[in-house]
């Protein structure tokens, strides 16, 4: 079985300061692991993926997150806030190289940036 | 190229009712999957489809259901509602069922 746990439901920064949403998760098989961003009255937007090959892998609007196997983490990161990366975002690992694809997903972590 | 569609994005339904959601998936995906978000349980997945068949189920009641057209698009069925099925219903598509899953806006459904 998987399971995510995402450490933190709210995190507050100012703007322009780094941001980082923890993630850390649970798998007896190597796993896919993702970050996606709800915005209100929306549905789920994929900032980044890990699968395989390096461990750090660069997403979409400036963030970036790092999969350490040793630490079981999978942490995001930006390092200047902006207003708009106000939003939620949830953390999910699916397994690899199975047919069983289904996502399972953190708790999330609403991000609130203050100007 | 358009992205997942989902009809109707809000619904109000009494007890004991039933629903029907539809998803139509990005042109020539052919795996689709329905998540429930709630605020106590999160996102849960529901089930998958591919090629019109049920390839995967989560852990969720008899009282719903799905199908999968010959033209992928897919309707999830909800019977007997209950207030605790109020919820935001995701779907997802993918070319195969891998990743990356690309998901619709949601049917926000209400319980009364």
């Amino acid at each position: 079985a998987q399971s995510v746990t995402q450490l933190g439901s709210h995190v507050s920064v100012s703007e322009g300061a780094l941001v980082l949403l923890r993630c850390n998760y649970s798998s007896s098989v190597p796993p896919y692991l993702f970050w996606y961003v709800q915005y209100p009255n929306q549905g789920l937007q994929l900032l980044l993926k890990y699968t395989t090959g390096a461990t750090l892998v660069k997403g979409i609007n400036g963030f970036e997150a790092e999969f350490k196997k040793s630490e079981t983490s999978f942490h995001l990161t930006k390092p200047s806030a902006h207003m708009s990366d106000a939003a939620e975002y949830f953390c999910a690992v699916s397994p690899s190289g199975t047919g069983r694809r289904a996502l399972t997903f953190g708790s999330g972590t609403r991000l609130q940036v203050q100007p | 190229k358009a992205g997942v569609t989902q009809t109707p994005r809000y619904l109000i339904k009494t007890r004991g009712q039933q629903v029907t959601l539809s998803c139509s998936p990005i042109s020539g995906h052919r795996s689709v999957s329905w998540y429930q978000q709630t605020p106590g349980q999160g996102l849960q997945f529901l089930f998958e489809y591919f090629s019109e068949t049920q390839r995967n189920k989560g852990n969720f009641p008899g009282r719903f259901s799905g199908r999968q057209f010959s033209n992928s698009r897919s309707e999830m069925n909800v019977s007997t509602l209950e207030l605790g099925d109020s919820a935001l219903y995701l779907c997802a598509s993918s070319l195969d069922g891998g990743q990356p899953q690309h998901f619709g806006d949601g049917t926000r459904l209400s319980i009364l």
